[in-house]
């Protein structure tokens, strides 16, 4: 079955800190993974996604994300948090070939000064 | 990028009345498209798949006489809510498939906000 698990609920870091958010999926084809931000009231933004090719994918924003196919993870990462990352960050599996998204239930970025 | 909007961004209506929630693809032609549905502090749900000139296939527990989809056409798919009740709140999201030119990716719309008194 196609599940995507998101470990942590709610993340605090300091504004300038670096930042890892887990995703581990479970999929039965070659996973499309992508990472999606949302601010409060608002729709999806598409931070980067992976189809294939190089396993360290750059995003906007400053956001990468690596693809271990080995651990079935798509960790996200950014180096030095700003406050304005503060918001929810979902990761989805799936949405290739008309097919439906897989979300994980959200992490919950706080970023304090 | 490709844009997806969704009308309207916010509604607000009486018990009982019904709803409609407009999805189009603003740039590209969509043969499928994706309803979502938000509970707070929840990911996101498969509500129904939307498929142009064909009837939608629902995910289960997903009530069809409900929540009416019809993709009338490769740019517009619509989500009616009929007699809506407080439970119906939420945020509903959709989601084009652009498969033109090559291409296959989603891009989702910004969202609709229903609130049901």
């Amino acid at each position: 079955a196609q599940s995507v698990t998101q470990p942590d609920i709610h993340i605090t870091v300091s504004e300038g800190a670096s930042l890892e958010l887990r995703c581990n999926y479970s999929y039965g084809a070659t996973p499309y993974l992508f990472w999606y931000v949302q601010s409060p009231g608002q729709g999806l933004q598409l931070l980067l996604k992976y189809f294939s090719g190089d396993t360290l994918v750059q995003g906007i924003k400053g956001f990468e994300a690596e693809f271990k196919r080995s651990q079935s993870s798509f960790n996200l990462r950014k180096p030095s948090v700003h406050w304005s990352d503060a918001a929810e960050y979902f990761c989805a599996v799936g949405g290739g070939a008309g097919n439906q998204f897989y979300f994980g239930t959200g992490t919950s970025l706080t970023v304090i000064p | 990028g490709a844009v997806v909007s969704q009308h309207p961004s916010r509604v607000i209506c009486k018990s009982g009345t019904s709803v409609k929630i407009e999805c189009r693809s603003l740039d590209f032609q969509a043969t499928t498209m994706f309803w979502y549905r938000q509970f707070p502090k929840k990911s996101l749900m498969l509500m129904a798949t939307s498929n142009e000139g064909s009837k939608a296939t629902y995910e289960q527990g997903v009530e069809k006489d409900k929540f009416l989809i019809n993709h009338a056409s490769l740019t517009l798919s619509t989500l009616t809510v009929t007699s809506a009740h407080p439970e119906d709140s939420s945020f509903y999201i959709c989601s084009a498939r652009d498969s033109g030119g090559g291409r296959d990716t989603q891009y989702f719309g910004p969202g609709t906000r229903l609130t049901v008194l």
